[in-house]
């Protein structure tokens, strides 16, 4: 069972409004990654991590930021939150051998 | 840039049949992972198939890969209600590389009826 924290786990918020999704993990995994789903679609990578201060953006492209300041924690940021920002996100951990990939509870996320 | 295929999107079975989902993909690759996600919750990792011919098998789920074929396949045996959910499929798209980002299936939604 993987040690993936994500929070808020379901959040309804206004346009306009900042927010952070929080992803912390205790297994002490270099990698972390963040997808976004929509309802009964397939999950698309938008950030990742390779270790402490490495941020890259996936193959999706988002308005969001992340940052990795230490290495259990790997934070989502949308600055203005807008309609078509609605969707799942959920965050991820891999060890250096990338065997497994491990998800969050994800967290839903509704702009209204 | 590497694509990935599952089908059937939606299969509906009666308990006790078999079947089987595909899984093709567009580029090489040296990892497949098969998820599960039951509605409204998060991925639980089912299968992680490193090479060619790897063949893993838990419970009434078995999993395959052929990497000449850029295939792998779910295999359902003497199906159950329980095993209703959606499985995806997904391809790491960086062959040799440390990056393991995933690349998913559309997922197939698997109905399981009495």
């Amino acid at each position: 069972e993987a040690d993936i924290y994500q929070t808020p786990r379901y959040l309804v918020i206004g346009t306009g409004k900042k927010i952070t999704l929080e992803c912390s993990q205790t297994m002490g995994h270099d990698k972390m990654y963040w997808y976004q789903q929509d309802p009964g679609m397939e999950l698309h990578l938008i950030h990742y991590s390779y270790g402490v201060n490495s941020t890259e953006k996936g193959d999706l492209s988002s308005e969001s930021t992340v940052s990795r300041i230490r290495t259990e924690h790997f934070p989502l940021t949308l600055e203005s939150a807008r309609p078509s920002h609605t969707s799942q996100y959920l965050c991820a951990t891999s060890g250096s051998s990338r065997n497994t990939i491990y998800f969050g509870e994800g967290s839903w996320l509704t702009v209204v | 840039e590497l694509k990935v295929e599952q089908n059937p999107l939606f299969l509906s079975m009666q308990e006790g049949k078999n079947y089987t989902i595909y899984c093709n993909y567009s580029t090489t690759s040296d990892r497949l992972y098969w998820y599960r996600q039951d509605p409204g919750k998060s991925l639980e990792s089912l299968f992680v198939l490193l090479s060619n011919g790897a063949v893993k098998q838990e419970g009434r789920l078995m999993a395959s890969l052929d990497t000449k074929a850029r295939l792998s396949t779910l295999h359902i045996t003497a199906a159950v209600h329980d095993l209703s959910a959606t499985y995806f499929c997904a391809v790491d798209a960086n062959y040799g590389g440390s990056q393991g980002n995933l690349i998913f299936g559309k997922g197939t939604k698997l109905s399981v009826k009495p």
